[in-house]
């Protein structure tokens, strides 16, 4: 069975950093693109950051040099470094698995990151 | 950048057939995907390639896309199928999303 499990949220005061932590298991981690996605309470998705199996990472234009994913095949892990953190930044985020360029077709249970002094 | 339109919300009679739309600019050059997500749940994916269904998803899902416009068809409407429901597509290596449909079924 695929498993995503995120770890990390908490508050963080303006300025601060978090890193965020996905464990996956019940597939091949290494041959899967891997993404991060986050909803602001009673808000819609967005998207945050991807890595591909090559390792080389995406980022949309609120995140880019604030944010960096990366990820630990050895240890079936995926990460998010957030830097720079801000109000806006407070949402749930989602560790999601993409498949072949379709969809996103398993994510976790998601994660709270609250910005805020 | 990229956006995608939804409806902010749409209702249906239990029984019914529900369609929910997604519009962005040429989309029909894209593979579009839908998510269904519950009130505390994470989302779930139950159309992909515009009209495929991941195992699980019942029969009444479906998809379609064409031209500017991508559709979710839920025919036969439950009362299980009230949900926020997103589509998605990319634009180049950039993930993006619709703002989301609160379907009601009443």
């Amino acid at each position: 069975e695929v498993q995503l499990v995120e770890s990390g949220g908490g508050l963080v005061q303006p300025g601060g950093s978090l890193r965020l932590s996905c464990a996956a298991s019940g597939f091949t981690f290494s041959t899967y693109d891997m993404h991060w996605v986050r909803q602001v309470t009673g808000k819609g998705l967005e998207w945050v950051s991807a890595i591909d199996t090559a390792g080389d990472p995406y980022y949309p234009g609120s995140v880019k040099g604030r944010f960096t994913i990366s990820r630990e095949n050895a240890k079936n892990s995926l990460y998010l470094q957030m830097n720079s953190l801000r109000a806006g930044d407070t949402a749930v985020y989602y560790c999601t698995r993409e498949f072949g360029g379709y969809g996103f077709d398993h994510w976790g249970q998601g994660t709270l990151v609250t910005v805020s002094s | 950048s990229y956006e995608l339109t939804q409806p902010p919300s749409v209702s249906v009679s239990p029984g019914q057939t529900a369609s929910i739309t997604c519009s962005g600019d040429k989309l029909g050059d894209k593979y579009a995907c839908w998510f269904q997500q519950k009130p505390g749940q994470s989302p779930v994916l139950v159309i992909y390639q515009d009209s495929k269904r991941p195992s699980g998803i019942p029969e009444r899902f479906s998809g379609s896309n064409s031209g500017n416009t991508a559709t979710l068809t839920i025919s036969g409407t439950q009362t299980m199928d009230e949900a926020d429901y997103y589509c998605q597509a990319w634009d180049s290596r950039s993930v993006v999303f619709g703002g989301g449909t609160k379907l009601t079924v009443l």
